[in-house]
């Protein structure tokens, strides 16, 4: 089936520290993929997302690659700053059922950045 | 702005009670929304898909006669968690699917519910 594994977290980082967050998938077909954030108290916003192969999805400093040959989509950010700080969501949407498209969730990195 | 709400945001509830959370696309008509359901430090499991004027799609394992979901009109669906007992102490989060080519979805910030 289809299912996504993300790399645990917490990840504690100094303000402007380079950041990766590993995340891999499996899945049949061509899924797409996505990076949710959701800050504290607030509902998961879409942070970026990719299509198909070798796209790279990048919004606010953050960017990922949809790398097909290695079933991954790590996200990275040059430089962190304290606003940065929330969980972090990797997905995969797939699976079209009645005009519904599901997604699947990692299970969440949360990410604290410190001044 | 919002593009989804949820109310309550918390929810009290005694075991053995029902409760509802509601969840309302406010910018768009939505034939579909979807209900997570998400454990401490843990992912969001899809719990069911909800479709205006059908009956919902339960996942696998998804009691649906605990869960109920009314999708009653274009812009609200429910979810009622029927005898609530403390295993079912949650944080729900519903999103709202924008028709057309994206199918982006859109969350709610969810409903914190605590049995006792």
């Amino acid at each position: 089936g289809n299912s996504v594994t993300q790399m645990e977290g917490p990840v504690t980082l100094s303000e402007e520290a380079f950041l990766t967050i590993n995340c891999t998938y499996t899945a049949t077909g061509y899924p797409s993929l996505f990076w949710y954030v959701q800050y504290p108290g607030e509902g998961l916003q879409l942070l970026l997302k990719a299509t198909k192969a070798d796209d790279k999805g990048s919004n606010k400093g953050f960017e990922a690659t949809y790398r097909k040959e290695t079933t991954s989509f790590h996200l990275e950010k040059g430089s962190v700053q304290v606003s940065d700080s929330a969980v972090y969501f990797c997905a995969l949407r797939a699976v079209l059922i009645q005009g519904a498209q599901k997604l699947v969730f990692g299970q969440g990195t949360r990410l604290t950045i410190n001044p | 702005g919002a593009v989804v709400s949820q109310h309550p945001s918390r929810v009290i509830c005694k075991s053995g009670t029902s409760v509802k959370i509601e969840c309302r696309s406010l910018d768009f008509q939505a034939t579909t929304m979807f209900w997570y359901r998400q454990f401490p430090k843990q992912s969001l499991m899809l719990m069911a898909t909800s479709n205006e004027g059908s009956k919902a799609t339960y996942e696998q394992g998804v009691e649906k006669d605990k869960f109920l979901i009314n999708h009653a009109s274009l812009t609200l669906s429910t979810l009622t968690v029927t005898s609530a007992h403390p295993e079912d102490s949650s944080f729900y989060i519903c999103s709202v699917q924008r028709a057309g080519s994206s199918y982006e979805q859109y969350f709610g910030p969810g409903t914190r519910l605590t049995v006792t």
